[in-house]
């Protein structure tokens, strides 16, 4: 089964400053990659996604993520942080289901405070 | 992007009775739906999939007989949870899969936050 890490329950960072938030992956095959945000009491919005091609992939609100191969990495970055992107950030692998269809696996989270 | 819309947003039950959750992809058709349980600060675990006209496949350990799974149509799935307990207070999630996105990023509902008493 294919999975996904993320090594930090929390990342604090200074508003203004960038921040990463990290995901390494553990897939057979290609990996089909994606970067979800969950605000309190929400569900997830999407931000963004691999699939092939460039590596550097631009998202929503700023954000991006670096595909890595050889580290089996896919981080999330943004340039600038602002207070309101203080959430839950959610990275998936795209799976194989029992339904016989893909499904997302999760991480488990990591939660970004951008402190003021 | 494509929107899915679950409702209600919160409810709250008495124990022994049963709660309907309902997910609607408004302007895509979703042949799979997936609905999933997320505990406080932990991560979403996901509980069934379901497919339009058939039944759902559930995960190991999901009581299939306490989380009834209807998809019957390609804009609506619901969730409705049986003899509720205390115990199955959580927030709930849908999501759906545009098929005519290439089959790749799902888009997820609001959540349900269920409170049983």
């Amino acid at each position: 089964a294919q999975s996904v890490a993320q090594p930090e329950d929390q990342v604090n960072v200074a508003e203004g400053n960038p921040l990463t938030v990290k995901c390494t992956y553990s897939v057979s095959g290609n990996p089909y990659l994606f970067w979800y945000v969950q605000y309190p009491n929400r569900g997830l919005q999407f931000l963004l996604k691999y699939i092939t091609g460039d590596n550097l992939v631009k998202g929503s609100y700023g954000f991006e993520a670096e595909f890595n191969k050889s580290q089996t990495s896919f981080h999330l970055k943004k340039p600038s942080a602002l207070v309101s992107d203080s959430a839950l950030y959610f990275c998936a692998v795209r799976d194989y289901g029992g339904a016989g269809s893909y499904q997302l696996t999760f991480g488990k989270g990591t939660k970004l405070s951008v402190i003021p | 992007g494509a929107v899915v819309s679950q409702h209600p947003s919160r409810v709250i039950c008495k124990s022994g009775t049963s709660v309907k959750i309902e997910c609607r992809s408004l302007d895509f058709q979703a042949t799979t739906m997936f609905w999933y349980r997320q505990f406080p600060k932990q991560s979403l675990m996901l509980m069934a999939t379901s497919n339009e006209g058939s039944k759902a496949t559930y995960e190991q350990g999901v009581e299939k007989d306490k989380f009834l799974i209807n998809h019957a149509s390609l804009t609506l799935s619901t969730l409705t949870v049986t003899s509720a307990h205390p115990e199955d207070s959580s927030f709930y999630i849908c999501s759906a899969r545009d098929r005519g996105l290439g089959n790749t990023e799902a888009f997820f509902g609001q959540g349900t936050r269920l409170t049983v008493v």
